[in-house]
């Protein structure tokens, strides 16, 4: 079956840095997604990576090892609007989508 | 409107009850879809549309039909509802050209819907 897996929660300090870990192993592979969902709202697209190695935007940056089914995404610099749910998805050998739970990621001043 | 669009917005109705749940882009995205967000679980896809006038069956399509009779709207309709779908529903949409999929999701607000 396909599987993704990311921890359910996590805290970090405001100015700090958080790593949020995502592994997976599905029918193929064409791309891993990161999303974020601020509660009550809708995710959004916050990054993609099909190739190893590290992607940056701001002070977010997602990395990518196929070899190892392994993700994370490193968030900089902490803020206090920071706190929301992470999504880590897999787009499939059919080009389907698949989902981790996500991750709700807490800052504390 | 802009974006993607949902209706509505939250909905409390009794088992048994017929309900459609309306989503309207105007990104002129190919695909569409319907998900479910329960607590705990990832988003699950229901019913998928590649392109107008196809649809598809997803990972958890029992108890739901879908349409899709131009690019604009994707209803998603339960036609007797019972307590397990209570949930919140996601409609999406993403621009594809046949098996290529840019993957990346424009999100509806959601509509949390409350079966009794």
């Amino acid at each position: 079956g396909q599987n993704i897996d990311q921890p359910t929660e996590m805290t970090a300090t405001e100015g700090a840095i958080v790593q949020i870990n995502c592994t997976y192993q599905t029918s193929g592979f064409n791309g891993l997604f990161w999303y974020q969902q601020h509660a009550g709202e809708a995710p959004t697209f916050l990054s993609y990576n099909v190739l190893d190695g590290l992607e940056e935007k701001g002070r977010f940056s997602s990395f990518l090892s196929r070899s190892k089914g392994y993700s994370y995404l490193l968030l900089k610099e902490l803020q206090m609007k920071d706190s929301a749910s992470y999504l880590c998805a897999v787009l499939d050998s059919n080009y389907q989508l698949i989902w981790g739970a996500g991750t709700k990621l807490i800052i504390k001043p | 409107i802009a974006g993607i669009t949902q209706a509505p917005t939250s909905q409390i109705l009794a088992a048994g009850r017929r309900m459609t749940l309306r989503c309207t882009q105007d990104m002129r995205h190919n695909a569409m879809y319907w998900y479910r967000q329960d607590l705990g679980l990832g988003l699950r896809l229901i019913h998928y549309s590649n392109t107008a006038g196809t649809t598809g069956k997803g990972e958890v399509p029992d108890g739901y039909s879908v349409s899709r009779a131009n690019t604009d709207d994707f209803p998603l309709t339960l036609a007797s509802a019972v307590p397990s779908q209570t949930s919140v529903y996601f409609c999406a949409s993403s621009l594809r050209e046949g098996s290529l999929n840019t993957g990346e999701l424009f999100f509806g607000e959601g509509s949390r819907l409350t079966v009794l």
